[in-house]
């Protein structure tokens, strides 16, 4: 079965600085692979998915991931982080078997100003 | 743009009481899924169905129900709601046969069972 890992429940870094936020994942076949956003009191918003077209992955906001099948993650950073980046990130993987998508616990990002 | 409207943001319901939650799509998407947000737990898939009257239980379907009888449309249905059903819903939907795509979610409904 398919799942996925997000390392840290809680990271805090300074504003400028990089932002790197960890997913592994466990599949049985090569998966799709996704990162949403969530800021306070709203829905899932897409930052970018994995498809298997190039391993790394430019998204929304200047965040970027890369797939490393070697190392079964797909984390993603940020070179620089802004205060509006405070918010819940989550991981997501879905397999080529059916359409579920399966999330991790997410992750706060903090930024300190 | 994709619009994936829950009925109602907050709601405050009666242990015992019989929930529904309900949840529309106007994408013409196959693919519609029921998840539960808690804090520390990430999002937990209760319910996917993949067309109308079609279903397959998620992680946590202890408790919960749900009705697909038009494609735009997704009902979660509590039969007797209990006070750990207090939580965030998130209903979403996608393509169906393209994994590569997207689940669109809306805004989520929190529900508060006293």
């Amino acid at each position: 079965a398919q799942s996925v890992t997000q390392l840290g429940s809680h990271v805090s870094v300074s504003e400028g600085a990089l932002v790197l936020l960890r997913c592994n994942y466990s599949s049985s076949v090569p998966p799709y692979l996704f990162w949403y956003v969530q800021y306070p009191n709203q829905g899932l918003q897409l930052l970018l998915k994995y498809t298997s077209a190039a391993t790394l992955v430019k998204g929304i906001n200047g965040f970027e991931a890369e797939f490393k099948k070697s190392e079964t993650s797909f984390h993603l950073t940020k070179p620089s982080a802004h205060m509006s980046d405070a918010a819940e990130y989550f991981c997501a993987v879905s397999d080529r078997l059916d359409d579920k998508i399966i999330f991790g616990k997410g992750t706060r990002l903090h930024i300190l100003p | 743009d994709v619009k994936v409207t829950q009925s109602s943001r907050y709601l405050v319901k009666r242990t015992g009481e019989k929930v529904f939650l309900e949840c529309v799509q106007d994408m013409d998407h196959e693919n519609m899924f029921w998840y539960r947000q808690d804090p520390g737990l990430g999002l937990r898939l209760i319910y996917f169905s993949y067309d109308v009257k079609m279903k397959e239980k998620g992680d946590i379907p202890e408790g919960y129900s749900v009705s697909r009888e038009k494609k735009e449309r997704f009902s979660l249905i509590l039969e007797s709601a209990s006070t750990n059903q207090t939580s965030m819903y998130l209903c979403a939907s996608s393509f169906k046969g393209y994994s590569n795509t997207e689940a669109f979610f809306g805004q989520g409904t929190r529900l508060t069972v006293v």
